[in-house]
């Protein structure tokens, strides 16, 4: 089974730019988050699909970060304009809908570096 | 919203020497869940604890929760190289999301 795959691996943006972050969860995993790492802090939640449904997205820092998942599938993270505040790994997971259990599984990360 | 503090932040051993690592919260946690991070990698899930005063063991890891449900801890006897890495302790709140401690990284000298 293909675990969680994230694109790209890395980007190096200038401040003022856009970048959009791509992550396709394990097939049949209906629940898919967003979450980021800055250096040396803890990993922060920000947002939560059950499907193509933002579920919870009270982590998302403000406006400039826009996520989507069409027809319930893979999910994008856009960042728009970028701010040097932003660098750090998104980590997308994913998760079956069941009752007894809330693991997730990561995917590989994108290293996001705003200069 | 709810915080997870986690200690130390960081730990050196030798190897075959124990390590532990520990999780607080200020409230009740409904679950908590634990995870290892590898050097330049992603999270991976180990376990989920959910009853009070749970023990549970993989190998020569045991986690535990506290009776009250608001700490939690990870113990790895006689460590080995293949040990290092970040542990993170993560409460489950709201509908499945994760509230993550700081982690702490351990590293293993052989």
């Amino acid at each position: 089974e293909a675990g969680v795959t994230q694109f790209p691996s890395h980007s190096v943006i200038e401040k003022g730019q856009t970048v959009t972050l791509r992550c396709d969860p394990i097939s049949g995993h209906d629940n898919l988050y967003w979450y980021r790492r800055v250096m040396g802090k803890e990993i922060k939640f920000l947002l939560h699909f059950v499907k193509e449904s933002k579920q919870d997205e009270s982590g998302m820092p403000n406006n400039r970060f826009l996520a989507e998942r069409t027809g319930g599938t893979y999910s994008t993270l856009k960042v728009q304009p970028a701010e040097l505040e932003d660098s750090g790994v998104y980590f997308c997971a994913s998760s079956p809908i069941r009752l007894s259990s809330y693991e997730q599984y990561f995917g590989p990360g994108t290293r996001l570096t705003v200069t | 919203g709810q915080q997870v503090m986690q200690i130390p932040q960081y730990q050196h051993v030798q190897e075959g020497e124990d390590f532990t690592t520990y999780c607080n919260s200020s409230t009740t946690l409904s679950n908590i869940q634990w995870y290892k991070q590898r050097p330049g990698g992603h999270p991976v899930f180990l376990i989920q604890l959910v009853k009070s005063g749970e023990v549970k063991k993989q190998k020569r890891l045991t986690f535990q929760f506290g009776e009250a449900k608001k700490n939690s801890s990870l113990h790895i006897t006689a460590t080995q190289t293949t040990d290092v890495g970040t542990y993170f302790c993560a409460a489950v709140s709201g509908y499945s999301t994760l509230t993550f401690g700081k982690g702490t990284m351990l590293l293993v000298s052989p």
